[in-house]
């Protein structure tokens, strides 16, 4: 079973559409989070989410909105695309806020 | 001066010597230290964590901290074909959210 586990794997769509990835952990984990990996490879935070409650919300365009339904899940939002999102969106998950953080298998979106 | 400074590399060893990996960082209240292995086109994998001064062994890893120098290092013995990858450093921030920066990584190549 995929410990940390997000929807889809690949997502290519048109600038202007507006999309969702979906993120689930079944390792029982507090909080979770979403990192943007661009094509330079860096890693950097974007959300964080404890217990449902959003607690990490770094400098994003607010075309970018988390929901958190439960603890076991993180969705991502994101309206009006543009050719600047094109990254590898990574989902991860730690027991509490400051135990290690493990990721997903990231989510690679291509905006034509 | 980035918050968390790696030698992008590509750092480049023989099969069975010791990679030695290095890392900088610029917050001096920073707490907790990690090193992420990354294959290409895969997700972050964590492989160590260490949180006081010293040295810390899992296998054929060694993670080091120096907190009044402010680096970690990681060092792998014996160093195959299949530790070729990048090497990402992360350090989380002080507070209680658990945010990781993360530094550009280093790519390590280890050849036969």
């Amino acid at each position: 079973d995929t410990a940390v586990s997000q929807t889809p794997k690949y997502l290519v769509t048109q600038m202007g559409n507006d999309k969702s990835i979906k993120c689930e952990q079944n390792l029982g984990h507090d909080t979770m989070y979403w990192y943007k990996q661009d094509s330079k490879k860096f890693l950097k935070i974007m959300f964080s989410y404890n217990n449902k409650e959003l607690i990490i919300n770094e400098t994003v365009p607010n075309r970018f909105s988390p929901k958190s339904p439960d603890k076991a899940h993180l969705n991502l939002h994101i309206n009006s695309l543009e050719l600047g999102d094109s990254a590898v969106y990574f989902c991860a998950s730690s027991r509490t806020v400051d135990q290690p953080q493990h990721f997903g298998d990231g989510t690679r979106l291509s905006i034509l | 001066q980035k918050e968390v400074e790696q030698n992008s590399g590509p750092l480049s060893v023989p099969e069975g010597a010791i990679a030695s990996l290095n890392c900088t960082y610029s917050d001096r209240g920073s707490q907790s230290f990690f090193w992420y292995r990354q294959y290409s086109g895969k997700s972050p994998e964590l492989i160590m964590s260490i949180y006081s001064n010293g040295d810390k062994e899992d296998g054929r890893f060694t993670a080091q901290l120096n907190k009044a120098s402010q680096y970690v290092s990681l060092l792998i013995r014996d160093s195959q074909p299949s530790d070729s990858a990048t090497y990402l450093c992360a350090v989380r921030t002080r507070g209680n959210t658990g945010k990781l920066i993360f530094g550009q990584g280093t790519t390590l190549q280890v050849k036969p």
